[in-house]
């Protein structure tokens, strides 16, 4: 199995409410990413998931809070978001440096 | 440190042409360059890779890549377009194996690529 699956696929929320975006990967890969990626731009890097342990956090809003329950899932946890937060939510893993990364189909995202 | 330099932001062919999109990049170790592509509104999926094995890397789909040291570039080719091939093209330098499993990949500004009939 060498998928990304990332749930939802689509999301329409509130800029009161509060989701989650979900990832999960059975490939045994010990590091696990979030993307944010805006129309016709290169996904931007949020957080890196190391062996289950945040390592880098690219000084992300706290209104995006991740976390990672255990080595197969990755979560990110959506609160207060705003208009400019619509985006393409990427997710991927990879399994040692310097190989390739394995992405999901992303969610995308419309706060409004 | 690393940077991604994608040449071209805009790659216009007819379908059976020849396909080059450029890339070149700088780093201060031996590094990993991944050349991916995304369909509208889906993920990236890998087309082919370089780790320091052969530098005439083949991927999916008849694309090809050739690592060239010497001009710090890995320009993506295939002989003949096709139509399904219209996409959006990151290239991406990643540092080499390291002992603490993560770190960041740096991706190119991206090359859209459009086939014509």
């Amino acid at each position: 199995d060498t998928e990304v699956t990332q749930t939802p696929k689509h999301l329409v929320m509130g800029m009161t409410n509060k989701k989650s975006l979900k990832c999960e990967q059975h490939m045994g890969h010990r590091a696990m990413y979030w993307y944010k990626q805006k129309a016709k731009k290169p996904p931007e890097l949020m957080f890196v998931y190391s062996y289950e342990k945040l390592s880098i956090n690219e000084s992300v809003p706290s209104r995006f809070s991740p976390e990672c329950p255990n080595s197969s899932l990755l979560n990110l946890h959506l609160h207060a978001l705003q208009p400019e937060d619509s985006a393409l939510y990427l997710c991927a893993s990879r399994g040692w440096e310097g190989t390739e990364a394995f992405f999901g189909q992303g969610t995308r995202l419309t706060v409004v | 440190a690393q940077s991604v330099t994608q040449l071209d932001s805009h790659v216009s062919v007819s379908e059976g042409t020849p396909v080059l999109l450029r890339c070149n990049y700088s780093s201060s170790y031996s590094p990993s360059l991944f050349w991916y592509v995304q369909h509208p509104n889906k993920g990236l999926q890998l087309l082919l890779k370089y780790t320091s094995a052969a530098t005439l890397v083949k991927g999916i789909n008849g694309f090809e890549a050739e690592f060239k040291k010497s001009e710090t570039s890995f320009h993506l080719t295939k002989p003949s377009a096709h139509m399904s091939d219209a996409a959006e093209y990151f290239c991406v330098v990643s540092p080499s194996r390291t002992i603490t499993n993560a770190g960041k990949s740096t991706f190119g500004d991206g090359t859209t690529l459009t086939v014509k009939p």
